[in-house]
């Protein structure tokens, strides 16, 4: 079975241009959820999606967003991109949503913002 | 609001030897999940083990076990017979109901030859 995938690996924006990351998870997950980890915050929860609907929403700003299609796959987007958006971005998926649910993650995005 | 702390961001043991990873947290939920995730160099977290906060026993994955100590909000990872492919950061995290997801900010652990 294919694990999560993420795409692009890499990415370089400059500052104010927007981006798109893909998310494709495991067959059969219907949960993906978002975090963004850099070295001085460590990992912090963007959103979490199931059956394409928004179940929870970290403490970002609206410059941030995302959606998931009816096949499960998931987008975010970054509009305005600030400098302080440089980070890697993961992605995860679970079967369901629920504090016992294993998580598979995928091996993150890297955004550069220049 | 949860918060998870890990409060030794750097640990280095020789190979073979046993290593503990220190992991707090606080909430005033009762019934919650404590997972410890391994992130390697390629990036990936993956699930090392996770215990279930109503279960008295600690859990246990192969060389992999943890000390949960309810009443003190204390969750550490125990690595028994270290390997080099042990080398990652290591990332405590804290789930309850439907919540979102709360990491600790990792320990970079490091197993010399």
């Amino acid at each position: 079975k294919a694990g999560v995938t993420q795409t692009p690996r890499y990415l370089i924006k400059t500052r104010g241009q927007q981006v798109t990351l893909s998310c494709s998870p495991i067959s059969g997950h219907r949960s993906v959820s978002w975090y963004q980890q850099t070295p001085g915050q460590g990992l912090q929860f963007l959103f979490e999606y199931f059956s394409e609907t928004q179940r929870n929403k970290g403490n970002f700003p609206g410059r941030f967003s995302g959606r998931q299609f009816s096949n499960s796959r998931s987008e975010m987007n970054v509009s305005t991109l600030e400098l302080g958006d440089s980070a890697l971005y993961l992605c995860a998926s679970s079967l369901f949503i629920g504090q016992n649910e294993k998580l598979f993650f995928g091996s993150g995005t890297q955004l550069s913002v220049l | 609001a949860q918060t998870v702390t890990q409060s030794q961001p750097e640990m280095s043991v020789q190979e073979a030897e046993t290593v503990t990873l220190s992991c707090t947290y606080d909430t005033s939920e009762n019934n919650y999940y404590l997972f410890w995730y391994k992130q390697p160099p390629s990036r990936q977290m993956i699930l090392v083990i996770r215990q279930e906060a109503y279960k008295q026993q600690n859990a246990t994955e192969n060389r992999f076990s943890v000390n949960f100590q309810k009443a003190a909000k204390s969750f550490s990872l125990k690595i028994s017979d270290s390997q080099l492919g042990d080398t990652a950061m290591y990332f405590c995290a804290f789930r309850a109901g439907a919540q979102k997801l709360v990491f600790g900010q990792g320990t970079r652990l490091t197993i010399n030859p």
